[in-house]
């Protein structure tokens, strides 16, 4: 079964620059979730997509983040303009209830990370 | 509002030496907890999740650990280290049943010494 799948592994931008980042979840899998992770912090949720619908982005920093992912499968996360302080690791993950399990099991990207210079 | 504290940012053991990883919590309600793995460079691979079953649990590569309700207490173990074991490890809480919200802590590296 393969896995999460992100791209680019590596982005290098200015400051005030655009960039976006694409995701596509393992295959059935309706649930997938962006997370930001900064250097030495634990991953933190940015939004949250049950198939194309949005169920939680409330940490989402809306001025210059969005997020979409049109018709359910791959999702892309874009920052217009950049920080210097978005540099960080971009891990998206998806996850599938089985039932029974009491809650899913989310599986991750390698994640793309990016330097705001 | 969960939250999730780490002891030590950094966790040195020798080969075959007891890995223990120190993870708390805190939730307004019955909690599902979470380990972590990370090695460079790529993403998070689950090591084992709680979920109100048994209170020890067995995940894989031989970690395994103990959800102690009076003591706010996740902590990951393994009996002897390999050096293949060095990466870091992130501790997660959701409240949620069904769909997860995960918060993570900051995570614990540990480096393995032969």
């Amino acid at each position: 079964e393969a896995g999460v799948a992100q791209s680019p592994r590596y982005k290098i931008i200015e400051k005030r620059q655009s960039v976006a980042f694409w995701c596509n979840p393992i295959s059935g899998h309706a649930t997938l979730y962006w997370y930001q992770q900064i250097l030495g912090q634990g991953p933190k949720l940015l939004i949250q997509f049950q198939n194309n619908g949005v169920v939680d982005d409330s940490q989402l920093p809306k001025d210059r983040f969005s997020a979409e992912r049109l018709k359910g499968v791959d999702s892309t996360l874009k920052i217009q303009p950049a920080k210097l302080e978005d540099s960080a690791v971009y891990l998206c993950a998806s996850s599938q209830l089985i039932r029974g399990s009491g809650t899913d099991t989310q599986y991750f990207g390698p994640g793309t990370r990016l330097t705001v210079l | 509002a969960q939250s999730v504290t780490q002891l030590g940012s950094h966790v040195s053991v020798s080969e075959g030496a007891l890995v223990l990883l120190r993870c708390n919590y805190s939730s307004s309600v019955p909690p599902y907890l979470f380990w972590y793995v990370q090695y460079p460079n790529q993403g998070l691979q689950l090591l084992l999740k709680y979920t109100s079953a048994a209170t020890l649990v067995k995940g894989i590569n031989g970690f395994e650990a103990e959800f102690k309700k009076s003591e706010t207490s996740f902590h990951l173990t393994k009996p002897s280290a390999h050096m293949s074991d060095a990466a870091e490890y992130f501790c997660a809480v959701s409240e949620n049943s069904g769909y997860s919200t995960l918060t993570f802590g900051k995570g614990t590296m540990l480096l393995v010494s032969p």
